[in-house]
């Protein structure tokens, strides 16, 4: 298993300001990822980060609104950047399942980090 | 028409009921996640099977490949049990999952 530490757990923010969400893993890890569940939705992944790498990006996101590091096997940041009321969601981090290609295990999960953009 | 369906989307029962949720999948899968979140907003892992049925505490899995379908089942369940309960599938072809809408069950006292 995994445990991940998520922080912050909520934040309040002015628009056009930016929040860093950190998350440190208790293990290596390869991949770790990056989703958003806006209000009454399920979650969407926001990009995969490999460490040493460019983070991957799904459709609808890009890297000068969510820049993500990847500095260390156990560490990750998400920063979103330039806020706006619609960037109010949870944000979580993952690992696990789907944590290397081909290989089946859990999902685990940060705490979440619920950001309210007023 | 979703990868994952769910149902219900929302659940309300007394305590002490027998709760049965239900995922529906399209695709080809490696396997099937169950997954807990809490109004907080963290996700917690419940099970992740491939096949048949597995089962902790009150809580049971099942699946059946063929039909591409799952249940999560509580038995005796208790306000704590108030969630959302998330289906997710992994794909052999790709690594991401699939989410489910999700569950929303409120255990009355």
């Amino acid at each position: 298993s995994a445990v991940i530490s998520q922080k912050p757990s909520r934040d309040i923010c002015q628009r056009g300001t930016s929040l860093t969400i950190q998350c440190q893993v208790d293990s290596q890890v390869t991949m770790m990822f990056w989703y958003r569940q806006q209000p009454g939705q399920s979650l969407t992944l926001i990009a995969t980060a490999n460490q040493g790498s460019e983070a991957t990006y799904e459709s609808g996101f890009v890297i000068d609104k969510f820049p993500i590091s990847r500095p260390n096997l156990t560490f990750s940041t998400l920063t979103v950047s330039n806020m706006s009321p619609e960037d109010s969601s949870i944000y979580l981090c993952s690992v696990g399942s789907a944590g290397q290609v081909g290989t089946n295990t859990e999902a685990f999960f940060g705490q979440g980090t619920r950001l309210t953009v007023v | 028409k979703n990868e994952v369906e769910q149902s219900p989307q929302n659940l309300t029962a007394q305590e002490g009921e027998f709760i049965t949720i239900n995922c529906s999948y399209s695709v080809g899968i490696s396997a099937l996640h169950w997954l807990q979140q809490h109004p907080g907003g963290g996700i917690v892992s419940l099970f992740m099977l491939s096949s048949g049925k597995k089962k902790h505490g009150r809580l049971i899995a099942t699946i059946n490949i063929q039909e591409k379908h799952s249940s999560l089942h509580i038995t005796a369940s208790h306000p704590r049990d108030s969630a959302v309960y998330i289906c997710a599938v992994s794909r052999y072809s790709n690594y991401q999952l699939i989410w489910g809408a999700g569950t929303k069950l409120i255990i009355k006292p």
